[in-house]
Order: C-alpha cells, then structure tokens, then sequence
C-alpha cells in the first residue's frame, strides 16, 4: 500500500488545516489510517485513527476535541483537520497504516504544515 | 499514561555495532516496534513484534527484548543509518499508540 498526502500549508495562529491521505494499492478496507506528526526537534507524536470499514475513530488525549478524521469512501481518501492552529502546530504530518494492534508499515510523505502570522 | 524511554543519542564508528534500548513494561505481554526516520523523509518499519524484520530490510537490523529492555541492534554501521530510531508499543490506556523520545544515531 502506498499512501499519498496532500501539499504543505501555510496556516495564521487561529484557523483550522486539512490534510487528505490517500492509500492505493489495495482495496480499500481492513485496514486503520493512523496520523502522527513530528514537530521541530520533537518526538513522534500520535494523533489518532480511523478504521476506513466503519469510520470509527480515536484521538490522543491531548487532541481530543480540536481534531477529526474522516473518510470519503467514493474518492478512497482520509482527512485529518486540525482546529485552533497554535504556533507549536508547525510540524509535519503523517499518515500511517496498520492492520488493528500491529505495526505501522506504511506512511505517506508527510505534510508540512507551518503556523505562522 | 504509558511511557517509553530511550537515550537521546547513540555514537558509534563506521563498521561497529550500535545498540539502542527502549525502556518500558510489560515487554512480555506487548509487541515492540522499531522506527528509522531520516530528515525530510517518512519513517520506515526496521523491526515488528520484538524482533521480525519486514521485507527489504538487511539482516545488520536486529530487535530483541528482556525483562523491562527493548534493544535494537544495527551491526555494521554505516553513514547511511544515521537516523533518529524510534520505539513503539500499543497500550490500553487512553492513548493506544505510544512512541519512545526517539535516539539519535550519529556515525563518527
């Protein structure tokens, strides 16, 4: 599977930012989209999931409310929106695949996203 | 919440063996991963369930775990696996994905 992300952004302090994922190579089911990001000089820091069967979806505690993931069927692609940008937001973005409990064993390009005024 | 440690940096010269470890627990009841993540790149799987390599991957990669230590081992070093290497469990807590700080490989 290969995951393809959408380009960078340039983002003000506030606003809100999407990001789309979208897997080819296999059909699109049984598997979860996992999106970790990694700002400057940081670790990697997981975000959430979304099982693209069902849609059902998990956030980090510390994104709980301010990010949502989605899926669109029909075009086969993944969202991540990040709501109330900060400047510690600035970082790249990263969906991930998994098949349940198992390893990450695909990841997209990233998507640098940059908060700025 | 669930917390894995790792050292920040790990130097070794070319052709040398480096070890890197992972603290956490619970090693025994949960699956390790292993990360390489180079700069301006996506990070690539080197090591599943403690110690299987993936596809591609050169047999220098080696992970093993014991008692409370995750360790992954690069035989062989080469400029070419200076990385930050970061480890990974799931856990039942509130957040089910849990990262290590990462260690940064420096070949000499």
């Amino acid at each position: 599977v290969q995951l393809g992300q959408s380009g960078a952004e340039v983002k003000k302090p506030g606003t809100s930012v999407q990001v789309s994922c979208k897997p080819s190579g296999q059909a699109f089911r049984g598997f979860d989209i996992h999106w970790v990001r990694r700002a400057p000089g940081q670790r990697l820091e997981w975000m959430g999931w979304l099982n693209v069967n069902t849609g059902n979806t998990g956030y980090a505690q510390k994104f709980q409310g301010r990010v949502t993931l989605t899926s669109d069927s029909s075009t086969r692609t993944v969202y991540m929106e990040l709501r109330g940008l900060r400047f510690d937001d600035t970082a790249v973005y990263y969906c991930a695949k998994a098949s349940g409990a198992a390893a990450f064993d695909s990841w997209g390009q990233g998507t640098l996203v940059t908060v700025s005024s | 919440s669930y917390e894995l440690t790792q050292p920040p940096s790990v130097s070794v010269a070319p052709g040398e063996t480096a070890t890197l470890t992972c603290g956490g627990d619970d090693f025994h009841s949960r699956s390790v991963y292993w990360y390489q993540h180079k700069p301006g790149q996506a990070p690539v799987l080197v090591v599943y369930d403690d110690k299987d390599r993936p596809p591609g991957i050169p047999e220098r990669f080696s992970g093993s775990t014991s008692g409370n230590t995750a360790t992954l081992t690069i035989g062989g070093v080469a400029a070419g696996d200076e990385a930050d290497y970061y480890c990974q469990v799931w856990d039942l807590g509130a957040d089910p994905v849990v990262f290590g700080g990462g260690t940064k490989l420096t070949v000499l």
